[in-house]
């Protein structure tokens, strides 16, 4: 079973920047791809973007309305993926999610299955 | 840009069946999965894989895909199934991942 828990979550103005946190776990010996969602508030779920895993190739991808601006990191040695948030808008007010993305062709039917955290909250305010 | 298209909600009785529908061209070649998302909760997922369904989530959940559409169906529609439920799946090329805007289940 894999455990993510988010941190860093918090009120920041427009145009501001903000990095959230998620420590993971669970993964055993392989490492997981990792990914992040948002909902704003009242609205659906939004894909922010993921990274692969190194062995993969680290490569990064992202969301439109976020691309340029926001940047996804891991740190393999201590399982901790970043979410670095640039030029903040209104409109990237939500709870922000980390979860394990699944990989399609991987063996090991625990990183094929999704998990998620419980979300950290971030508010963006002019 | 790629996008995933869901009915906007479905209301059953209970003990019925409910089937909510995802509809995405790139179905064919790419997974979906479906959560269950409570008022004020962390969405939970309740089929991956198409139609594997995850320990603990009750067997009256089901999933199938077939086409451009996969389908997550509650047979049995129980109350505790309200709720919010989104699909899942990636563009052609597994490059940017893609939710439906979600499907509110009414169950009365």
């Amino acid at each position: 079973e894999m455990y993510m828990e988010e941190s860093g979550g918090g009120l920041v103005q427009t145009g501001g920047s903000l990095t959230l946190s998620c420590a993971f776990s669970g993964h055993n010996f392989k490492k997981p791809w990792m990914s992040w969602v948002r909902q704003a508030p009242g609205k659906g779920l939004e894909w922010v973007g993921r990274i692969k895993r190194k062995s993969d190739g680290g490569t990064t991808d992202y969301a439109a309305p976020v691309k340029g601006r926001f940047t996804i990191s891991r740190d393999d040695s201590s399982d901790i993926l970043f979410l670095q948030m640039n030029s903040l808008k209104t409109e990237d007010t939500g709870m922000y999610y980390c979860a394990t993305d699944p990989i399609p062709t991987e063996e090991w039917e625990s990183l094929r299955r999704p998990s998620w955290g419980q979300g950290t909250l971030v508010t963006v305010s002019s | 840009s790629y996008e995933l298209t869901q009915p906007p909600s479905v209301s059953v009785s209970p003990g019925q069946t409910a089937r909510i529908t995802c509809s995405g061209d790139a179905l064919p070649k790419q997974y979906a999965y479906w959560y269950q998302q409570k008022s004020g909760q962390a969405p939970v997922l309740v089929i991956y894989e198409d139609k594997k369904r995850p320990s603990g989530i009750p067997d009256r959940f089901s999933g199938s895909s077939s086409g451009t559409m996969a389908t997550l169906t509650i047979t049995g529609a129980q109350v505790e199934d309200e709720g919010d439920y989104y699909c899942y799946s990636t563009d052609s090329g597994g490059d940017l991942g893609v939710f439906g805007a979600g499907t509110q289940v009414t169950v009365l």
